[in-house]
């Protein structure tokens, strides 16, 4: 079972509606992300937060906007998606953003844009 | 430029009959190389890191190991709960995950 835990696992929502993805995770890891999933393609990386800061950031459009209350939390804050948005959200964590340390992914939230 | 690619695209196995996955890689200074699992949708389950050439590690049915340009996943006498997507990834040097496209794995009874 994943220690990354995302919340929630199926969302639903209009172009105009502003919603939240959630993820925590306690195994005291320092670095934080956020990938977008499509069908039948790999991660691909949106955000990075290491001890709470953001750290990078893809380019990612500002209608998605990241959020990192403290070292266990961090969430997705969304608002005027288009369906193109439609994905699996990944949070993942690991010890620090240093290269080589494992990355552990949470089980996903799955978006749909109507 | 770092790159990963992985073969082949699919691979249906008879249940127990054993194979392999290949992942290359081409990164300045490797930081080490992970495998994941991925069901469908669902995220994907952290299965190795290797980090040196010659290095091997096992787990259940599943070995992986490392050379300085590829990777190998070997599946040992698979069973249907082995079906899955297999990716591998390794660190860019700024410790931003390149991922493979993957490798669809069907087991059949």
């Amino acid at each position: 079972d994943t220690e990354v835990t995302q919340t929630p696992k199926h969302l639903v929502m209009g172009m105009t509606n502003k919603k939240s993805l959630k993820c925590e995770q306690h195994m005291g890891h320092r670095a934080m992300y956020w990938y977008k999933q499509k069908a039948k393609k790999p991660p691909e990386l949106m955000f990075v937060y290491s001890y709470e800061k953001l750290s990078i950031n893809e380019s990612v459009p500002s209608r998605f906007s990241p959020e990192c209350p403290n070292s266990s939390l961090l969430n997705l804050h969304l608002h005027a998606l288009q369906p193109e948005d439609s994905a699996l959200y990944l949070c993942a964590s690991s010890q620090t953003e240093s290269s080589g340390n494992t990355i552990y992914f949470g089980e996903g939230s799955w978006l749909t844009v109507v | 430029e770092d790159q990963v690619t992985q073969s082949p695209e699919a691979l249906r196995l008879q249940e127990g009959e054993s194979s392999s996955l290949n992942c290359s890689y081409t990164v300045s200074g490797l930081r080490g190389l992970f495998w994941y699992r991925q069901d469908p949708g669902k995220g994907p389950e952290f299965l190795f890191t290797l980090y040196s050439a010659g290095e091997e590690k096992e787990k259940e049915r599943l070995k992986a190991t490392l050379t300085k340009k590829e990777s190998f996943l070997h599946i040992t006498a698979p069973k249907p709960e082995d079906s899955a997507t297999y990716l591998c990834a390794v660190p860019d040097s700024w410790g931003k995950l390149q991922f493979g496209a993957g490798t669809q794995v069907v087991v059949t009874p």
